[in-house]
């Protein structure tokens, strides 16, 4: 079983400050963990991922986020906010299943960023 | 070149009709999924094929009928329509072989909003 928290529902930066989206995370197998974005009548894309490797996991966009196992965390942040941010952000988990691999969503955090 | 691609964008229809969104990738994936996002923006599974078979079938309502010809199409197509069912649906694409960049990498669709009056 797995599942995903994102514990903001909205996230209010004013453009120029940093962003901290946090997720938790639980898996009864080594997951892959996922942030994808959705902005306004768009579909989803992937702002990075994690597989096992590298802890630090570098995206796109200037996004980052990090992979911590003793706190079942993977928060995105991301220096300085830019007024094209504001979206909506998901959290994501996957095991490895073998020849499919379901992803479970967070809720979404929604960001808004301000002048 | 689109990646993957949904029909239609957008589709308004009344209670009890039936109504089909079809589903294109053209990644060479071999996996593909339907997944429903609900007005809380929500995302779910409902099915997923590898190579046209079926291998995800979470608890959706049997008025729901996912059909893949071939394993770059996956339609979705929806019996008997109710109010409950308007949504985001979304159609996504992986690679499953390991050792490449998929199952860990997704390929999603814009959507298809569909609202039920």
């Amino acid at each position: 079983a797995q599942s995903v928290t994102q514990l903001d529902s909205h996230v209010s930066v004013s453009e120029g400050t940093p962003v901290l989206l946090r997720c938790n995370y639980s898996s009864s197998y080594s997951p892959s963990l996922f942030w994808y974005v959705q902005h306004p009548n768009k579909g989803l894309q992937l702002l990075l991922k994690y597989t096992s490797a590298a802890t630090l996991v570098k995206g796109i966009n200037g996004f980052e986020a990090e992979f911590k196992k003793s706190e079942t965390s993977f928060h995105l942040t991301k220096p300085s906010a830019h007024m094209s941010d504001a979206a909506e952000y998901f959290c994501v988990v996957s095991p490895y299943t073998g020849t499919a691999s379901k992803l479970t969503f967070g809720t979404g955090t929604r960001l808004q960023v301000t002048l | 070149d689109t990646a993957v691609s949904q029909t239609p964008k957008y589709l308004v229809t009344q209670m009890g009709n039936d109504k089909s969104i079809k589903c294109e990738q053209n990644l060479g994936h071999d996996t593909m999924y339907w997944y429903k996002q609900d007005s809380k923006k929500f995302l779910k599974i409902m099915f997923s094929y590898n190579n046209k078979e079926l291998i995800i079938n979470e608890t959706v309502p049997n008025r729901f009928s996912p059909k893949s010809p071939d394993k770059a199409h996956l339609n979705l197509h929806i019996n008997s329509l109710e109010l409950g069912d308007s949504a985001v649906y979304f159609c996504a694409s992986s690679l499953s072989t390991l050792g490449q960049k998929g199952p860990y990498g997704y390929t999603f669709g814009s959507g298809t909003r569909l609202t039920v009056v």
